[in-house]
């Protein structure tokens, strides 16, 4: 089975800064791993991806997230946030098996202040 | 980009009672899931639907639920009878195919059993 632990649960800051929300995985094979967006009352949103190739993946909204097998970790990163990306950032894993589902964290809420 | 929706937004019934939790995904996308968030916990993997069947599902998915997808309609999850426990929301999500392809999630659908 994976686990996945989101350190942070809740980050604040100001517009304009850079933002770096932390994911830490437990998996023993190949690995899928993605991060998803959840603004209040709506659906999470896809951010990015990553399965294979080259270890940083770019996302949208100027997103990105660097897999660290070594770290068993997939950061993601933004180098200058806006006020819309106040919401809750979840990291989520899968192994091989599509059919099993995604193994989510907590997820860390992002507060962004002008 | 691609919707889910999910209706109703909120449902209320006493317990043992039965409720249908509906989902309209992607139009062509033909893997279906069901996710259970319970406030303040992880969301967590109930089933994954292909094909008309249940190809995967999780210890959660207990003899009283149930999913089925009638004609290309609705993706839907039946409770019967309901228990308090299974109070929470749930996510509703597709994927145009299994392997690395990104998930899609609706809005959730709010469960209260009184």
């Amino acid at each position: 089975t994976q686990t996945v632990s989101q350190s942070d649960a809740h980050v604040t800051v100001f517009e304009g800064d850079s933002v770096e929300l932390r994911c830490n995985y437990s998996y023993g094979g190949s690995i899928y791993l993605s991060w998803y967006i959840q603004h209040h009352g709506r659906g999470l949103q896809f951010l990015l991806k990553y399965y294979s190739g080259n270890p940083v993946v770019q996302g949208v909204n100027g997103f990105e997230a660097e897999f660290s097998k070594s770290d068993s970790s997939f950061h993601l990163r933004k180098a200058s946030v806006h006020w819309s990306d106040s919401a809750v950032y979840f990291c989520a894993v899968r192994g091989n098996n599509y059919a099993q589902g995604l193994t989510f964290g907590l997820g860390t809420r992002v507060s962004v202040f002008p | 980009g691609p919707k889910v929706l999910q209706i109703p937004s909120h449902q209320i019934i006493d317990m043992g009672q039965m409720v249908t939790l509906n989902c309209d995904p992607v139009s062509n996308h033909l893997y279906f899931y069901w996710y259970k968030q319970i406030l303040g916990q992880q969301m967590e993997f109930l089933v994954n639907f292909y094909n008309g069947k249940v190809m995967e599902k999780s210890k959660l998915f207990k003899d009283q639920f149930s999913v089925e997808r009638p004609d290309g309609s609705y993706f839907t999850l039946k409770i019967q009878p309901t228990a308090l426990e299974d109070s929470a929301v749930y996510f509703c999500a597709s994927s145009k195919t299994g392997g690395a392809r990104e998930q899609y999630f609706g809005p959730g659908t709010r469960l209260t059993v009184l």
